[in-house]
Formats: structure tokens, C-alpha cells, sequence
């Protein structure tokens, strides 16, 4: 069974520009999960879409950060523009499915480490 | 804010013994999970313990749940090399579906 896909993995940009992150679930997951994690620090929920829609977006930059999942497949991770704060490994995840009341595994892409200067 | 708290925040232990590590939190869960995080790499599941259970085994890893207190264990026996990583629980609030992360554990295994 194929992982979770991510590109680029390194990136580096200057402060102001723009960057996309690209992620391609496990076949069959309907969520999909993306975190940025700072050195040192646990993974933070960004964003996460059951399908193709938004089922939580509450701690995501909205001033900056952007995300879709169109076709509810793969999803884009956008920053625009970036700060040096946005310095961060960003992971996406999937999971087969969520019910009500218990979530299921994640399943990590192996992350983009963005270095912003 | 971060759910849970990881203790200790390094460990460094020899080949063959027995690593521990705990995890706090502060609201009540669903769920409680453990992942595993090698360097430069994405985050692995190891183990789901729900908040009714108070153990679960998954080869070398023992995993402890007590609701009460707000805090679990994971137990890795006979460590190896290969071990070496950083660990991370996460939780499942009942309100809600997020999985937040504590701050991690690094546990360094010495051949």
C-alpha cells in the first residue's frame, strides 16, 4: 500500500514570497489532516477536510494560509506571503474514515521542511 | 494550546532495558494515542488506547490509561537500537474530533 505523498520535501524562500505544498492521500481516506510542526515542538492541526470539505480550519492563519482539496483527493497548502515565524516542518496525514465518536490512526507523508530567511 | 505534556522531555537509556515515558492532559478524551516520530521523518501510529480501556499490549509497547489522574504510559521492553526516535501522545477530545499533540519525548538507545 502506497504512503501518504508529499512535495516538495525542502524548501527555502524569503520572507514576503509565496509557497505551495502538494499531498496526496492513501487511496480511499476521505480525511485528510495538514500540521506544521516547529522544531522542538508536537504537530499543530492546520486544517482538516472530510472530503472534499472543510471540517476544521480553526487554528489556521487565514490572513496568509490557504488550503483545497478539489475532488476531494489530493490538497494544496499555500502561504502567501511567508514570515520567518512559518519556518516549520508541514505534515500531511490521512485517515480512512471518522465517525462520530472515535477517530481512527493517521497515517504521516514524510513532511516538507520549510526554511523561510 | 497543547493537550497533552510529555515527561521526561529526553531520555537516554541502554540497549536491552526498559524505556517509560508519560503523558498528561487536561480535558477529558475519547481517545489517546501514541506516535512515534524518527529523525527528518514523518510520524508513525503505534498504538490507540480508548478511554474506557486502562491497558493495552502491541508487541514490545504496553501502553497504561488512567482517567482519573489524566495521564497514560508507554512502556517499550528490551529496547534496541532501532528505537531511537521521538514519541508523541496525542488526544481525542469528547467534544470534538481533533488529535492534539503533546511536545514529545526524545529517547535516545545506546548499542
Amino acid at each position: 500500500e502506497a504512503g501518504v505523498a508529499q512535495s516538495p520535501r525542502y524548501k527555502i524562500i524569503e520572507k514576503r514570497q509565496s509557497v505551495a505544498f502538494w499531498c496526496n492521500p492513501i487511496s480511499g481516506h476521505a480525511t485528510l489532516y495538514w500540521y506544521q510542526q516547529i522544531l522542538g515542538q508536537g504537530p499543530k492541526l492546520l486544517i482538516q477536510f472530510q472530503n472534499n470539505g472543510v471540517v476544521d480550519d480553526s487554528q489556521l492563519p487565514k490572513d496568509r494560509f490557504s488550503a483545497e482539496r478539489l475532488k476531494g483527493v489530493d490538497s494544496t497548502l499555500k502561504i502567501q506571503p511567508a514570515k520567518l515565524e512559518d519556518s516549520a516542518v508541514y505534515l500531511c496525514a490521512s485517515s480512512l474514515e471518522q465517525d462520530a465518536i472515535f477517530s481512527y490512526e493517521q497515517y504521516f507523508g514524510p513532511g516538507t521542511r520549510l526554511t523561510v530567511t | 494550546s497543547q493537550q497533552g505534556e510529555e515527561d521526561p522531555q529526553a531520555l537516554s537509556i541502554q540497549e536491552g532495558e526498559n524505556a517509560t515515558m508519560n503523558c498528561s492532559y487536561k480535558t477529558s478524551i475519547n481517545n489517546l494515542q501514541w506516535y512515534r516520530q524518527n529523525s527528518g521523518r514523518g510520524l508513525v501510529h503505534l498504538i490507540l488506547i480508548r478511554s474506557n480501556e486502562r491497558e493495552k499490549h502491541s508487541g514490545r509497547l504496553r501502553v497504561t490509561l488512567d482517567t482519573s489522574k489524566k495521564s497514560s504510559s508507554l512502556l517499550i521492553t528490551a529496547s534496541r537500537a532501532a528505537d531511537t526516535a521521538s514519541y508523541f501522545c496525542a488526544t481525542v477530545k469528547t467534544s470534538g474530533s481533533r488529535l492534539t499533540f503533546g511536545e514529545g519525548t526524545q529517547l535516545t538507545v545506546n548499542p
